[in-house]
């Protein structure tokens, strides 16, 4: 069956430090991937878009890389501050199927 | 521009009770979601409108759990009877016309059901 897993539940790291999370996924064949921020209490908000035939994609102190051969996704934030602090959720879908999320990673950045 | 509204943003009944959940989208979005999330984990879709039809309602709890969306606009769902283990926060989304496009959530129902 299909699976997609971040394999963090959570992620403590440094202000100023890069923050790296990571998104597998199996027995799937995504046209796309997405990374939204959830905060407490609210609905996820959506961050990048990332295609099959893209290897890469940044937005100010993010990036985000999407490798189709070990199917994963990696989620960078640089330069990390501790409003980056929520849990990062991605996200697969394919021709017409709708968007699928992973279980997210809580990321905690300590000042 | 006014985001996703869902209302009401909190719910508590007694199981066996009815309950609907509201959301209006964003305008000019076709698609519309409804997914739950429970503690920890990612939304989880219940049923997917493109525009008044439902194209995804595989994962949806016929038996107990229904939904519409008339006009193509506003949505509601419904659970009759209540259980339990439907105590989770409700999110609607919308999405604007075209493929790989982005998902707009709402803040969320949460319902507890005691």
């Amino acid at each position: 069956s299909q699976k997609i897993e971040q394999n963090s539940e959570a992620l403590n790291i440094q202000e100023g430090k890069t923050a790296t999370l990571t998104c597998n996924y199996t027995n799937y064949s995504p046209a796309y991937l997405q990374w939204y921020r959830q905060d407490p209490g609210r609905g996820p908000v959506f961050l990048l878009l990332i295609r099959e035939n893209e290897k890469e994609k940044r937005k100010e102190r993010l990036k985000v890389t999407f490798d189709t051969t070990l199917k994963q996704s990696l989620f960078h934030i640089t330069a990390s501050q501790p409003a980056d602090s929520a849990t990062y959720l991605c996200a697969l879908a394919s021709g017409n199927t709708p968007l699928v999320f992973g279980k997210g990673t809580r990321l905690s950045v300590i000042a | 521009e006014a985001g996703v509204v869902q209302s009401p943003r909190y719910k508590i009944i007694e199981k066996k009770q009815p309950v609907a959940f509201w959301c209006n989208p964003i305008s000019g979005h076709n698609t519309l979601y409804w997914y739950l999330q429970n503690l920890g984990q990612g939304p989880e879709l219940l049923i997917r409108y493109e525009n008044e039809e439902a194209v995804d309602d595989s994962q949806l709890p016929k038996d107990r759990f229904s939904a519409e969306r008339l006009k193509g606009v506003d949505s509601t769902l419904k659970i009759q009877p209540a259980e339990l283990g439907d105590s989770a926060v409700y999110l609607c989304a919308s999405s604007p016309p075209g493929t790989h496009t982005e998902a707009f959530f709402g803040q969320g129902t949460r319902l507890t059901v005691v």
